[in-house]
Order: C-alpha cells, then sequence, then structure tokens
C-alpha cells in the first residue's frame, strides 16, 4: 500500500525565494496534517484539513505561510517569502478522521534549507 | 504548562536492561493516548496506543494514569535497535471536541552495547 507520498525530499533555496511542498495522502484518509519539525521546537502542527477543508490554521506562523487541499488527493504547503529560521523538516501526515483520535501515518518529510 | 511534556533524556541504557519513561499532558478531557517512534532522519511511526487499562505488546508496556494525568512506557529486555525516539502523542482539543493530535518534543532513548 502506498503511504503518504511528499515532495520534495530535500529542498535548498536561497532566502527570499518561493518554496512549495507537495503531500499526497493515503487514499481513503479523510484529514490531513501539515506539521514542522526543528530540534528547538520539536513537531509543530501547523494547519490540518478534514475533507479537504482547512479546520486550523492556528498554527501556521505567519502570512508567509499558506496551505490548500484541492482535492482529496492533493495538498500543497507553500513559503513565500522563505527565511533561514524556516529551515525544518516539514512532515504531512493523514488519518481516517481526526475526530476518533484515530492513529496517522506521516510521510517522510521535505528537509528544507533556506540559506 | 505545556500540553504535552516529556524528559528529552538522552537515557542511556545497557543492552538487556528495563527502560521506563514518562509523559504529562495538560488537558483533563484528552480522551486517546499514543507512543510514536521516531528514527534518526525518519518519519515518526506509530509504536502504540495506549488504553485505560493499560496494554503490553511484546516487550512494550503503556499505562495511562488519568488522575495524574500522565502515560508511561516501558520497554523490557531492552535491543540495540529500540535506540530511537520516543513521542508521547495526546488528542487535542479545541472548540468543538477533538480535532487532531498534540506531539510532545520526544525522549531520546539509547541503548547501549
Amino acid at each position: 500500500d502506498a503511504g503518504v507520498i511528499q515532495s520534495p525530499r530535500h529542498e535548498v533555496t536561497e532566502m527570499g525565494q518561493e518554496v512549495t511542498l507537495r503531500c499526497k495522502p493515503i487514499s481513503g484518509h479523510n484529514s490531513l496534517f501539515w506539521y514542522r519539525q526543528t530540534m528547538m521546537r520539536g513537531l509543530e502542527l501547523l494547519i490540518y484539513f478534514n475533507n479537504n477543508v482547512p479546520i486550523d490554521d492556528s498554527g501556521m506562523p505567519e502570512d508567509r505561510f499558506s496551505a490548500k487541499m484541492p482535492n482529496a488527493s492533493f495538498s500543497t504547503l507553500k513559503i513565500q517569502p522563505s527565511e533561514p529560521r524556516d529551515s525544518a523538516v516539514y512532515f504531512c501526515a493523514s488519518s481516517m478522521d481526526i475526530y476518533s483520535g484515530n492513529t496517522i501515518y506521516f510521510g517522510e518529510g521535505s528537509w528544507l534549507t533556506v540559506v | 504548562r505545556k500540553e504535552v511534556e516529556q524528559d528529552p533524556g538522552p537515557f542511556n541504557v545497557p543492552e538487556g536492561a528495563t527502560v521506563a519513561f514518562n509523559c504529562t499532558y495538560s488537558n483533563s478531557a484528552s480522551q486517546s493516548f499514543f507512543w510514536y517512534r521516531q528514527d534518526c532522519r525518519k518519519e515518526p511511526k506509530l509504536l502504540m496506543s495506549v488504553y485505560s487499562s493499560g496494554n503490553e505488546d511484546g516487550r512494550f508496556t503503556a499505562q495511562l494514569n488519568r488522575a495524574s494525568q500522565y502515560i508511561s512506557l516501558l520497554i523490557r529486555d531492552s535491543k540495540l535497535s529500540d535506540s530511537a525516539t520516543y513521542l508521547c502523542v495526546v488528542t487535542r482539543y479545541s472548540g468543538g471536541g477533538a480535532d487532531g493530535l498534540t506531539f510532545g518534543k520526544g525522549t531520546h532513548l539509547i541503548i547501549q552495547p
């Protein structure tokens, strides 16, 4: 079975450039999550969707970050303009639904370095 | 108080020993609890759910103490392959109910030969 698929796996970009991270959730999963992980802050929830609708984006650090889910099989997280402090691993995860506390499955992550 | 707190470690434990670590959570309404494992430079993966009555999966035992709001993970006969970061995960609540999971920062475990 295909798991959560993320791309790119690694990206190095210059400050000020736009970064787009992509995610394909597990088929049949209704909830999709974007997390960011750094050594200092651990795993932080940025935003999550249920049935393609953004439910809570309070974790999005600032207006430079935006996320979309145009359909059940695709989501993007965009950073524009990027800054060095955005360097982190960005994980996309999906689950059957968010309400029952079901386990969530993570993609392998997108390792972002902004120089 | 942070939503989910863990001792970051590292816990350095000789192979074959028993090791245990706890995690505390602040929201008494939390209903679902999990332990995830994350290997270096990998994604977190579910290790086990934590049930009210406690549960065991091979060498791993998870327990929940609602009164004191903590969960624990016990690893018996530790193996070198158990070296990883163990993340405590608790149902996240806001507004109308459960809406996802909150992760602790993890406890780093190193099993030494």
